[in-house]
């Protein structure tokens, strides 16, 4: 298996540009997770999806911020207009089952915005 | 609710000595537990985790750890530090009636030789 799969690794913006970042789960997993990560803040969860469907945004910092499933193997985040605090790494995580169950991390998306 | 702290976010040790990372956790019911590493410039991946069998957990690359209830820890060893083993170290716990886990802050290892 080719693990969870994100695009762009790294992706560099001005500040009031659109950002899309992108995941692909590993196949027959039913949760997909987007973490931001930050030296400040650490490791933060942002929203995670079940079968596709939203279960949890509260992470999600503000309505510049949106999420997407539309497929079992296809998510994006989204964050319109960017700002330069939006700057962290980026990752998505997928997991087969319920808490219990390992989750698989992505290599990460880089964001830097200027 | 759940939460996960763990004692000192950075670590020094020399090459070949015991290595000991600490996590503490709060759950208002029996949790599961798991440890998480991530090398520079990677994702996280599982080192090992409790599920409640065995209290002595093993993982890979030699690490392992122990679930003391009374305690409220699951603190992470390595008899023998590994330069290879330089990496953040996360704690994380879970309930099973969530779907989250809750990660800690991590803990950044450092191998002297």
């Amino acid at each position: 298996d080719a693990g969870v799969i994100q695009s762009p690794r790294h992706e560099v913006t001005e500040m009031g540009q659109e950002v899309t970042l992108r995941c692909k789960p590993i196949s027959g997993h039913d949760y997909l997770f987007w973490y931001r990560q930050t030296m400040m803040r650490g490791l933060e969860l942002l929203i995670y999806f079940n079968n596709n469907v939203p279960i949890d945004d509260s992470g999600m910092p503000e309505d510049r911020f949106s999420a997407k499933m539309p497929n079992a193997s296809f998510s994006t985040l989204k964050i319109q207009p960017s700002e330069p605090r939006d700057s962290a790494v980026y990752f998505c995580a997928s997991r087969k089952r319920g808490g219990t169950d390992t989750q698989y991390f992505g290599p990460g998306t880089r964001l830097t915005v200027l | 609710a759940q939460s996960v702290t763990q004692l000192g976010s950075h670590v020094s040790v020399s090459e070949g000595a015991l290595v000991l990372l600490r996590c503490n956790y709060s759950s208002s019911v029996p949790p599961y537990l798991f440890w998480y590493v991530q090398y520079p410039n990677q994702g996280l991946q599982l080192l090992l985790k409790y599920t409640s069998a065995a209290t002595l957990v093993k993982g890979i690359n030699g690490f392992e750890a122990e679930f003391k209830k009374s305690e409220t820890s699951f603190h992470l060893t390595k008899p023998s530090a590994h330069m290879s083993d330089a990496a953040e170290y996360f704690c994380a716990v879970s309930e099973t009636s969530y779907d989250k886990v809750i990660f800690g802050p991590g803990t950044s290892l450092s191998v002297i030789p």
